[in-house]
């Protein structure tokens, strides 16, 4: 069983404003994942970390960025909000070595106005 | 072509009906394979993986791994209407990027 949290869960937002969606896991976990679903369609990833000061960018190209300064944590920005963001937020962990699980947290659902 | 997929569905079976689902992939480096549930509105949940070929069971799941078609099946025995969901199929590899791949997924509608 993961423990991977995140917040806000829902976030209705105007145009302009800079945003941080939080991700937390509290499994020691070294990998973690930012993806982003639209409602019916695929995930698509669009950043990970190996580690501590790790960062890549995924398939998907994204206008947010993300940093990695501690294991458990592992937040993305967005610093100026559009329509085109309107989207779900999933954060995953998994552990470095082992066979790559991957569990999810319950996600964030941004709206931008 | 995509490098995992799945056939969008919906897969519709009549309760208590054995639900097949199938995910071929293309990376032949391929070690790890996962299967999702993601109901509408949630994030996906990890129910099963496989890493050797031959099958896997847990409860009413079965997974089914054969690498040499590359190709990964989920059979759901006793089919419920909870079971109705997406199922997502993940592929990974132990080398360069060292993160799932997922399918686009299969809607599966279990009628009471």
């Amino acid at each position: 069983e993961a423990d991977i949290y995140q917040t806000p869960r829902y976030l209705v937002i105007g145009t302009g404003k800079k945003i941080t969606l939080e991700c937390s896991q509290t499994m020691g976990h070294d990998k973690m994942y930012w993806y982003q679903q639209d409602p019916g369609m695929e995930l698509h990833l669009i950043h990970y970390s190996y580690g501590v000061n790790s960062t890549e960018k995924g398939d998907l190209s994204s206008e947010s960025t993300v940093s990695r300064i501690r294991t458990e944590h592992f937040p993305l920005t967005l610093e100026s909000a559009r329509p085109s963001h309107t989207s779900q937020y999933l954060c995953a962990s998994s552990e470095q070595e082992s066979s790559y699980e991957q569990y999810f947290g319950p996600g964030t659902r941004l709206t931008v106005t | 072509q995509k490098e995992v997929e799945q056939n969008s569905g919906p897969l519709s079976v009549p309760e208590g009906a054995i639900a097949s689902l199938n995910c071929t992939y293309s990376d032949r480096g391929s070690q790890s394979f996962f299967w999702y549930r993601q109901y509408s509105g949630k994030s996906p949940e990890l129910i099963m993986s496989i890493y050797s070929n031959g099958d896997k069971e847990d409860g009413r799941f079965t997974a089914q791994l054969n690498k040499a078609s590359q190709y990964v099946s989920l059979l759901i025995r006793d089919s419920q209407p909870s079971d109705s969901a997406t199922y997502l199929c993940a592929v990974g590899t132990h080398t360069g990027r060292r993160a799932l791949t997922f399918g686009s997924g299969t809607r599966l509608q279990v009628q009471p």
